[in-house]
């Protein structure tokens, strides 16, 4: 159980396009999902919690309006990147609680974002 | 500003020696804390949580944790080869979020 899925798991895209990036709970229902992103050789950074049927929760610093979050159903949340940019090249990592316990997250395998 | 450290290494340890990685955080008050793996280019993994002061043990991997010294680790013995990759430290401040530390790279070697 407590299985989330990403798609796609790599995408490379030009610089001013947008890219779509879809996390899914397999075997459970997520009310909140949480978006991250990762640098090489960093760690994990929170940009948003995305919780179903309302608005995400940005974290200080990421910009809203590029980092477009929808949650429109129990298992599916969405991260659109806006007009992106070379900068954006990074790891985006979604995680979720498993609906048995409200504390801890599981990932998705993440996916990979290059902008050319 | 609510914080979790962890030594970056590279910590190297021989196959078959226990393995300790440490990790530190701010909040005294927190209340739950989460280990997990990553290896290079993947999401990260969970190992264990914890929840209360002593150990928690499942298989080869032991937590500890001391919230009077606010202070949490993990013990990986036996240490296969398969064990190599970046231990994230993560707690949960009571803001339903984590907050990660830099992670404990790790090295067995054969």
């Amino acid at each position: 159980g407590a299985v989330v899925s990403q798609h796609p798991s790599w995408v490379i895209c030009k610089s001013g396009t947008s890219v779509k990036i879809e996390c899914r709970s397999l075997d459970f229902q997520a009310t909140t999902m949480f978006w991250y992103r990762q640098f090489p050789k960093q760690s994990l950074m929170l940009m948003a919690t995305s919780n179903e049927g309302s608005k995400a929760t940005y974290e200080q610093g990421v910009e809203k309006d590029k980092f477009l979050i929808n949650h429109a159903s129990l298992t599916l949340s969405t991260l659109t990147v806006t007009s992106a940019h070379p900068e954006d090249s990074s790891f985006y990592i979604c995680s979720a609680y498993s609906g048995r316990s409200t504390d801890t997250q599981y990932f998705g395998p993440g996916t990979r974002l290059t902008v050319l | 500003q609510k914080e979790v450290e962890q030594n970056s290494g590279p910590l190297s340890v021989p196959e078959g020696a226990i393995a300790s990685l440490n990790c530190t955080y701010s909040d005294r008050g927190s209340q739950s804390f989460f280990w997990y793996r990553q290896y290079s280019g993947k999401s990260p993994e969970l190992i264990m949580s914890i929840y209360s002061n002593g150990d928690k043990e499942d298989g080869r991997f032991t937590a500890q944790l001391n919230k009077a010294s606010q202070y949490v680790s993990l013990l990986i013995r036996d240490s296969q080869p398969s064990d190599s990759a970046t231990y994230l430290c993560a707690v949960n401040f009571g803001n339903e979020k984590l907050t990660f530390g830099t992670g404990t790279r790790l090295t067995i070697i054969p």
